[in-house]
């Protein structure tokens, strides 16, 4: 089973500010396999980022991804009020056929 | 614009069947390269994928949940379906429905959620 661990577990910052959020994977992941999505309370998941490194359809620029192998990366270059949320990474094609990490939380410092 | 909507009871008794319908607007769904999948996440925690259907009939499932889990998909009512059986509490959370993009492998569209607890 490939395990994605995401850091840190909560990260505190201000608007503005560049937010960094971490994705490891126990084993190696294909890069068109990975991606991103933001699920703020009350809501389902969004999509931010397939392929690695590819915004969704309607995605602001400040959100990027980037990463091969087991270290993939999530980056908001300028926090905006809304972006405050939870992040997962997720990865298709091992076994199971998909796995998601544990999440990080995005919270206002 | 692609809609999914879950629907089913919210409550179930243990050692009975959960059973939740996802109904698909905006596309068929036959079209494209898309599996169709549920997702679950109880509360506070974090996201569980439970397995997922084409409309061929193939379908996957996550080896924790096989022995439990059955899915189907009916073209003509442009729906698909999960069962679990023999639920316990654990059982409990939010469950998603979500389109799956074969190429990438994203969830590029999902349901609201709905909820379902198992309680007696």
């Amino acid at each position: 089973e490939i395990v994605l661990t995401q850091s840190p577990g909560t990260l505190s910052l201000s608007p503005g500010e560049r937010a960094t959020l971490s994705c490891r994977a126990s084993q190696s992941v294909s890069s068109s396999y990975l991606a991103w999505y933001q699920q703020k309370p009350g809501q389902a998941p969004r999509l931010l980022i397939y392929g690695a490194s590819s915004r969704a359809t309607g995605i602001p620029d400040r959100f990027s991804g980037s990463g091969s192998g087991t270290d993939f990366t999530l980056t908001i270059s300028r926090l905006e009020p809304e972006d405050f949320a939870m992040y997962y990474c997720q990865q298709y094609g091992g076994s199971p056929r998909v796995t998601f990490g544990g999440g990080t939380k995005v919270e206002i410092k | 614009q692609v809609q999914l909507q879950e629907s089913g009871p919210g409550l179930v008794e243990p050692s009975q069947t959960l059973s939740l319908t996802c109904t698909v607007s905006g596309d068929s769904i036959n079209s494209g390269r898309y599996f169709w999948s549920w997702i679950r996440q109880p509360a506070g925690k974090g996201l569980e994928w439970i397995g997922r259907i084409q409309t061929s009939g193939s379908s996957n499932y996550n080896p924790s949940l096989k022995s439990r889990v059955t899915m189907s998909v009916d073209t003509s009512k442009n729906h698909f379906s999960l069962k679990v059986n023999s639920v316990t509490a654990a059982d409990t959370a939010m469950y998603f429905c979500a389109r799956q993009y074969d190429i990438y492998g994203d969830f590029d569209y999902w349901g609201q959620g709905t909820l379902v607890t198992v309680s007696s």
